[in-house]
């Protein structure tokens, strides 16, 4: 079992609709979840960044955590064609390096949005 | 703030040549990373620099790529001798602290091997 599983998708919706974006994860040493959007072309940016299971809340993006279930979600609310793009999970855990520090972001293969106007 | 900078954006190499890529990370960002993104897939990490020393390099083939961050800013990752499979875009990300500190990423380079 890989330790981040998430739908590659590709997922097309209308715009205006409420998109539902989702991870599972394997190792319960996660803490800290992370959602980075990736547009075409381009490098990943950091999205929404949570500790602790609930809800948060950013302008249309609302990132949630069930850590009994290792589920993650993000929701985007009334979504635009500017939203098209591919958005990974991202979870950092220590790195297998031996020097001090090591850490890791471990990622979602990725799911690609695509908003219709 | 000036964002990561990476250099060439794109590479078309035969393979067995060898190729290298260059990061200037974030003014101030002390840890830099090479993560490789292949077609599909999340991107993995190749390497982590803490200032000019290796933090973590446990998942580069050491074989062929090579990394170095000689003065502690930028960076630069060669592959020598390049396989078909090192074909993928190559990602430079730095942050400001080790642990769990945002990354932020350049736009890459996107290798082809033929």
């Amino acid at each position: 079992q890989k330790e981040v599983e998430q739908d590659p998708g590709p997922l097309s919706v209308p715009e205006g609709a409420i998109v539902s974006l989702n991870c599972t994860y394997s190792n319960s040493a996660f803490q800290y979840f992370m959602w980075y959007r990736q547009y075409s072309r381009k490098g990943p940016e950091l999205l929404m960044y949570t500790y602790s299971s609930g809800n948060k809340e950013d302008g249309r993006f609302t990132a949630q955590v069930d850590k009994s279930s290792k589920y993650i979600s993000l929701f985007i609310r009334d979504s635009q064609p500017s939203d098209s793009a591919t958005y990974l999970c991202a979870m950092p855990t220590p790195g297998r390096g031996s020097g001090a520090g090591s850490y890791q972001l471990t990622f979602g293969k990725g799911t690609k949005l695509s908003v219709i106007p | 703030e000036a964002g990561v900078a990476q250099s060439p954006r794109y590479k078309i190499i035969e393979k067995r040549q060898s190729v290298a890529f260059w990061c200037n990370p974030i003014s101030g960002h002390a840890t830099l990373y090479w993560y490789q993104q292949i077609l599909g897939q999340g991107p993995k990490l190749l390497i982590q620099f803490q200032n000019n020393g290796v933090v973590d390099d446990s998942q580069l083939p050491k074989d062929r790529f090579s990394a170095e961050r000689l003065k502690g800013v930028d960076s630069t990752l060669k592959i020598q001798p390049a396989k078909l499979e090192d074909s993928a875009v190559y990602l430079c990300a730095s942050s400001r602290l080790q642990g769990d500190s945002p990354l932020h990423f350049g736009n890459g380079t996107r290798l082809t091997v033929t």
